[in-house]
C-alpha cells in the first residue's frame, strides 16, 4: 500500500514568510508525529497527534509553529514569520497505534529553505 | 531523561567486512530501541527493533543489534557489508511517557570497494 507522502518535497521562502507543509500518513494509522532534521542531526520530535488531538506538542520550537490534524487523517505544519534557522528537513511519520512503541513509518520529508 | 549516543559519525568499511555501528543508551528504565536507517533522498526505514523480548534482534537485510543492559548499548551489526548498505544510520529510543522517538545524530556509512 502507499506509504507516507508529504508535499511539498522542497520549499523555499523568503524570511518572514508564512509556509505549510503537508503530511498524508499511511490509511488507517491513529498516530502521527512531526519531526525537524537539521543539517547533521538526527530529528527532533515537534509534535504527535493521537486522531485528531495533539497528544504532545512539547517539542515545537516556539508559538511561530502550529500544527492540525482537523479529521484525523492529513496534518498540516503550519510556519509563520519563517526565520532562516527553521531551514530543515521536516518529517512525518505515521504509525497504527495499537500500543506503545509501535514501528513509525516516515515520509521522504520536506525540505524547507529560508532564504 | 532518556537519550542516544552514537559513536562515531562517520565509519568506513570495505565491501565484504564487518559493519559495526556504535549506539549507547542512557535511561532509568528499560527502554525500547530502534534503529534506522536513511538513504539519500528516501524517509526514514526501519531495520530493527527491541521492546524488552529477545536480546539479540534481527533485522531486515542482513543488519541484527544486541541489547545489552550491562553496557547500555545496542549496537548494530552485519557481518558482511554490501554497498547498498551505504546510508545514514540513526540509532533511536522511545520515551517512557510517550511515543516520540529520541534520535541519535547519526553514523554515515560508506563502504569502499
Amino acid at each position: 500500500g502507499a506509504g507516507v507522502s508529504q508535499t511539498p518535497s522542497n520549499k523555499v521562502t523568503e524570511k518572514g514568510k508564512y509556509v505549510e507543509l503537508r503530511c498524508d500518513p499511511i490509511s488507517g494509522h491513529t498516530a502521527l508525529y512531526w519531526y525537524r532534521q537539521s543539517l547533521g542531526q538526527g530529528p527532533e520530535f515537534l509534535i504527535y497527534f493521537q486522531g485528531t488531538g495533539a497528544a504532545d506538542d512539547s517539542g515545537l520550537p516556539n508559538d511561530r509553529f502550529f500544527a492540525v490534524r482537523p479529521e484525523g487523517s492529513v496534518s498540516t505544519l503550519k510556519i509563520q514569520r519563517t526565520e532562516r534557522g527553521d531551514s530543515a528537513v521536516y518529517l512525518c511519520a505515521s504509525s497504527p497505534d495499537r500500543g506503545f512503541a509501535e514501528t513509525q513509518y516516515f515520509g521522504p520529508g520536506t525540505r524547507l529553505l529560508v532564504l | 531523561a532518556q537519550s542516544v549516543t552514537q559513536l562515531g559519525s562517520h565509519v568506513s568499511v570495505s565491501e565484504g567486512a564487518l559493519v559495526l555501528l556504535r549506539c549507547n543508551y542512557s535511561s532509568s528504565v528499560p527502554p525500547y530501541l530502534f534503529w534506522y536507517v536513511q538513504y539519500p533522498n528516501q524517509g526514514l526505514q526501519l531495520l530493527l527493533k527491541y521492546t524488552s523480548a529477545a536480546t539479540l534482534v534481527k533485522g531486515i537485510n542482513g543488519f541484527e543489534a544486541e541489547f545489552k543492559k550491562s553496557e547500555t548499548s545496542f549496537h548494530l551489526t552485519k557481518p558482511s557489508a554490501h554497498m547498498s548498505d551505504a546510508a545514514e544510520y540513526f540509532c533511536a529510543v522511545i520515551k517512557n511517557t510517550g511515543n516520540q522517538f529520541y534520535f541519535g545524530t547519526g553514523t554515515s556509512l560508506t563502504v569502499i570497494p
